[in-house]
C-alpha cells in the first residue's frame, strides 16, 4: 500500500531535550515536506526536500532541521525544542509531476512543556 | 508570494442542506488549486483538484468545485450534506515555479447537525 508513515504519533517531552520525527514514504517520490498545522493558521511549510542531498527553508523553518540521506526518509529534528513548538507535524510526498496532489502521513501530536 | 482565503471559519448545516465554502486566492500566473478534507483525528485527504481543462471538477463523496479565474476563485460545493461530513475542509494552491509547496488557507470548519 502506497503511504507515508510518521513516528512517533504521540510525543510529549520537556523544553530543550532533543527529539526526532521520523518520516518515510514507499512511492519513491523524490520532493518530500514538513508541515506544521496550528488553530487558526492552517498548515505551514517548515523545510522541503527536492530529492536526496537537496533540502531547503519553507515558511516556518526557525527551530527545526532536516536531512534527506536517502530517498525514501526525511526526519525532522528539533535539536532544542520549545513550548511554541507544540503543534500537530504533517511529514508529505509528491511525485514528479508538478500536478500530482502530495501524499500526508497520520500526523504527529508534539507537545513541549 | 501565494496566499489563500477562507472566509467562512466554521459553518453549521443540517443534514441534506447544501454546502458551498469560500476559497480566493492570490497569485498572478498558473495555479494548480486543491481541497483536502481532515476529519478528526486523521490526516489530510484529497478531495478534488484542479490544474487545467473543465474549471468546473469533481471529486470524492459527491464533491465538487469551480474555478473562476476572473475571481481567483475556487469554490467547493456539495448539493447535499451528511452527518458524516463533519470536518475540517482546506483549500490549498500551489504554483508550477520553484518550491512546490502547498500554500493552505487557515481551514473551515464543518460541523453538520443530524
Amino acid at each position: 500500500e502506497a503511504q507515508v508513515t510518521q513516528n512517533p504519533r504521540y510525543l510529549i517531552t520537556v523544553t530543550g531535550k532533543k527529539l526526532t520525527v521520523t518520516c518515510s514514504q514507499n512511492m519513491n517520490h523524490e520532493y518530500m515536506s514538513w508541515y506544521r498545522q496550528d488553530p487558526g493558521l492552517g498548515l505551514r511549510q517548515i523545510y522541503y526536500s527536492m530529492n536526496v542531498e537537496v533540502t531547503d527553508k519553507g515558511d516556518v523553518p526557525e527551530g527545526y532541521k532536516v536531512s534527506r540521506k536517502e530517498k525514501r526518509n526525511f526526519p525532522l529534528i528539533l535539536e532544542s525544542p520549545s513550548p511554541n513548538q507544540t503543534s500537530l507535524y504533517f511529514c508529505a510526498s509528491r511525485g514528479p509531476d508538478r500536478v500530482r496532489e502530495q501524499y500526508f502521513g497520520p500526523g504527529t501530536r508534539l507537545t513541549v512543556t | 508570494a501565494q496566499s489563500v482565503s477562507q472566509h467562512n471559519h466554521h459553518v453549521i448545516l443540517s443534514e441534506a442542506a447544501s454546502l458551498e465554502l469560500g476559497c480566493n486566492y492570490s497569485y498572478g500566473g498558473t495555479v494548480n488549486l486543491f481541497w483536502y478534507v481532515q476529519y478528526p483525528g486523521q490526516h489530510l485527504q484529497l478531495l478534488l483538484k484542479y490544474f487545467s481543462g473543465d474549471p468546473l471538477v469533481k471529486g470524492i463523496k459527491g464533491f465538487e468545485a469551480e474555478f473562476i479565474k476572473s475571481k481567483f476563485s475556487f469554490n467547493l460545493r456539495k448539493p447535499s450534506v451528511q452527518w458524516s461530513d463533519t470536518a475540517e475542509y482546506f483549500c490549498a494552491v500551489t504554483t508550477n515555479f520553484g518550491n512546490e509547496k502547498l500554500t493552505f488557507g487557515t481551514g473551515t470548519r464543518l460541523t453538520i447537525i443530524p
